[in-house]
């Protein structure tokens, strides 16, 4: 089993669209979660953490659920610029309480926004 | 000017042949990071570096190796190039200053291709 999967998708919706994504983690020592976008043929770049309380960034909100170990984005009212690649991202803790600081990537879910 | 550069940005070698890919980075970061990315697979880990005398290995560390010369400069190394080793690579870094800043910066990224 992988250690984070997320739906490769590809998910294609219109522009003004809601659309979610799910991913979950195999391994429950994980501390810290993230979304990062990836265009096509550039690098990653963070989109925003994923908070235990949850979080929103304009059209974008993310949810964190420790007891079934998933985390989801969702996007409100997609634009064209929307398209791209999310990455769900993990980092595991030690027994300090201090991140390693090693992300681990799921594989990635397309998204297409079309007019 | 970008805060991380990686060098070539595309590379064609043969089999056998020994290519070095360069990363530097001004963000002034004590971590970095190199990754491959395949289709269908997402990012993997190949090293990590949490300073200049820390080199560890990710979980896919066979048939590279790495060299941090300075807290900027972190390379790496194919010593006998294969061809499944033909993907995009990616540099990193991240300033770790506590739980939960595992933000990782990535450069643009290199395109091996081993014919």
């Amino acid at each position: 089993r992988k250690e984070v999967e997320q739906d490769p998708g590809p998910f294609n919706v219109p522009e003004g669209a809601t659309v979610a994504f799910n991913c979950t983690y195999s391994n429950s020592a994980s501390q810290s979660f993230f979304w990062y976008r990836q265009d096509c043929r550039k690098e990653p770049k963070l989109l925003m953490s994923v908070y235990s309380s949850g979080n929103e960034d304009g059209r974008f909100t993310a949810q964190l659920n420790r007891a079934s170990q998933y985390i989801s984005l969702l996007i409100r009212d997609s634009k064209l610029s929307d398209s791209a690649t999310y990455l769900c991202v993990v980092t595991h803790g030690n027994a300090g309480g201090t991140s390693y600081g090693k992300l681990t990537f799921g594989q990635g879910t397309i998204l297409t926004v079309h007019p | 000017d970008a805060d991380v550069t990686q060098t070539p940005r595309n590379r064609i070698t043969k089999t056998g042949k020994r290519i070095m890919l360069e990363c530097s980075q001004t963000k002034g970061h004590d971590r970095m990071y190199w990754y491959r990315q395949d289709p269908g697979l997402g990012l993997r880990l190949i090293y990590y570096s949490f300073d200049v005398k820390d080199i560890n290995k990710g979980e896919i560390s066979d048939g590279y190796s790495v060299s941090r010369q300075a807290q900027a400069k972190f390379s790496l190394s194919l010593e006998s190039a294969i061809p499944n080793q033909t993907a995009l690579y990616f540099c990193a870094t991240s300033d770790n200053t506590g739980v939960g800043t595992d933000t990782q910066y990535f450069g643009p990224g290199t395109r091996l291709t081993v014919l």
